[in-house]
């Protein structure tokens, strides 16, 4: 355990759904991150917070909608989401407010879209 | 914009011996982080080991030792003595100084270890 924790684990959702993934971090840090992993690609950074600010969207779509209401918690609202969309979302932590930061990963979310 | 290259698909080695998995990167930086992951089975990304690109001495925990060659912007990751539990994809991630703690992902390696 990284004290990086994910809900769901597993995301079976029709394209006309709305849902949302948790993730958590006990670990004191201020900056999160969500990710995406593609089979055979490598992971995409989609979304940065530093103390709750987003600080990069890495030009995701608009159905892919972040929010981070504190320093501990960052949500990824899904909403009309394509087929395409199926991966595993990694969210990561790190100490937040500068670069040179190693990042620690929560087990992530198996999503598939119907 | 950098890259990062791991051209081992897939990897497998015997237990108790020892294994290198290769990683290069293109950059133009000249103060950067590297680092390698393990994703076992279970899916959660854990940090191996992670080098400096300042440091000239080569990064070390426990079975894992990495050879960084600065020049030739190779990461090599060795894993020595490997274990049942080593089994998992590994990548290879590149940070620039200045990024902000944005990491630049290879496309992994499969390692396999055997019995």
């Amino acid at each position: 355990e990284t004290g990086v924790t994910q809900t769901p684990r597993h995301l079976v959702m029709g394209m006309t759904n709305k849902k949302s993934l948790k993730c958590e971090q006990h670990l004191g840090h201020n900056a999160m991150y969500w990710y995406k992993q593609s089979a055979k690609k490598p992971l995409e950074l989609m979304f940065v917070y530093n103390f709750k600010e987003q600080t990069e969207n890495n030009s995701v779509p608009s159905r892919f909608s972040p929010e981070c209401p504190n320093s501990s918690h960052l949500f990824l609202h899904l909403h009309t989401l394509q087929p395409e969309d199926s991966a595993l979302y990694l969210c990561a932590s790190s100490q937040g407010g500068g670069s040179q930061e190693t990042q620690y990963f929560g087990p992530g979310t198996r999503l598939l879209v119907l | 914009a950098q890259t990062v290259t791991q051209s081992q698909p897939e990897m497998s080695v015997q237990e108790a011996e020892t294994v290198t998995l290769s990683c290069t990167y293109d950059t133009s930086e000249s103060n950067y982080y590297l680092f390698w992951y393990k994703q076992p089975p279970s899916r959660q990304m854990i940090l191996v080991i992670r080098q400096e690109a300042y440091k000239q001495q080569n990064a070390t925990e426990n079975r894992f030792s990495v050879n960084f060659q600065k020049a030739a912007k190779s990461f090599s990751l060795k894993i020595s003595d490997s274990q049942l539990g080593d089994t998992a994809m590994y990548f290879c991630a590149f940070m620039r100084e200045t990024s902000g703690s944005r990491l630049t992902f290879g496309e992994g390696t499969q390692l396999t270890v055997n019995p």
